[in-house]
């Protein structure tokens, strides 16, 4: 499967801990993104990454949250101190450098926070 | 005014029906646009670009109008596998996604 994938597919913590996420992009694609997506919601966007650079954060991203794509190719979504309102589905998706292509979109990890 | 705006339906609509869809957009130098279609608990998928001349695939067509900058999306013959939601997607460096639509085929 050449696709983006996700891991974990699930993540149920408790208030306070810290999780995170991994994504692992389509090869050729440079740029990779963040969203969140929860109940009846389109996705929003969080954060994205040309190669290692990370290129834009949403101000939903607060300082708990911090995205990583050291080498150009995977990359991480890390949540410290989780709160019940961290809930949601994760996506992440990658697409080619330019603008006009469209973006792939992994099969998410959906955290639980209890 | 929200950056990407669609009607969340639920759009109720026969089977053999056709349904047309709107999305209006607030970035007039937005460059790409593209309708993702999501099934419940899925990841979304890529239906269709958008392109300035309009463009179809199969049954689905896609219109975009710069000047009153929305979107449309339309659904001919529909099936009971098109029911799902549809979002709309703007970009400029990144996708900005409206809340999608909510289309339900009835047999």
């Amino acid at each position: 499967d050449t696709g983006v994938s996700q891991d974990p597919r699930h993540k149920i913590t408790k208030r306070g801990q810290n999780v995170t996420f991994r994504c692992d992009p389509i090869s050729e694609h440079n740029r990779l993104y963040w969203y969140r997506q929860t109940l009846g919601q389109g996705p929003e966007f969080l954060t994205y990454f040309q190669n290692e650079a990370q290129l834009e954060k949403s101000r939903l991203l607060s300082d708990r949250f911090s995205a990583e794509r050291p080498k150009g190719s995977f990359s991480t979504l890390e949540i410290q101190r989780t709160e019940q309102g961290d809930s949601a589905m994760y996506l992440c998706a990658s697409s080619r450098g330019t603008s006009s292509n469209e973006q792939f979109f992994g099969p998410g990890t959906r955290l639980t926070v209890l | 005014r929200k950056e990407v705006e669609q009607d969340p339906g639920p759009f109720n609509v026969p089977e053999g029906a056709t349904v047309a869809f709107n999305c209006t957009y607030s970035n007039s130098a937005s460059q790409s646009f593209f309708w993702y279609r999501q099934d419940c608990r899925k990841e979304p998928k890529l239906l269709m670009s958008v392109y300035s001349s309009g463009n179809e695939d199969g049954r689905f067509t896609a219109q975009l109008n710069r000047a009153s900058q929305y979107i449309s999306l339309l659904i001919r013959d529909s099936k009971l596998s098109d029911s799902a939601t549809y979002l709309c997607a703007v970009k400029d460096d990144k996708i900005i996604f409206g809340k999608g639509t909510r289309l339900h085929i009835l047999p």
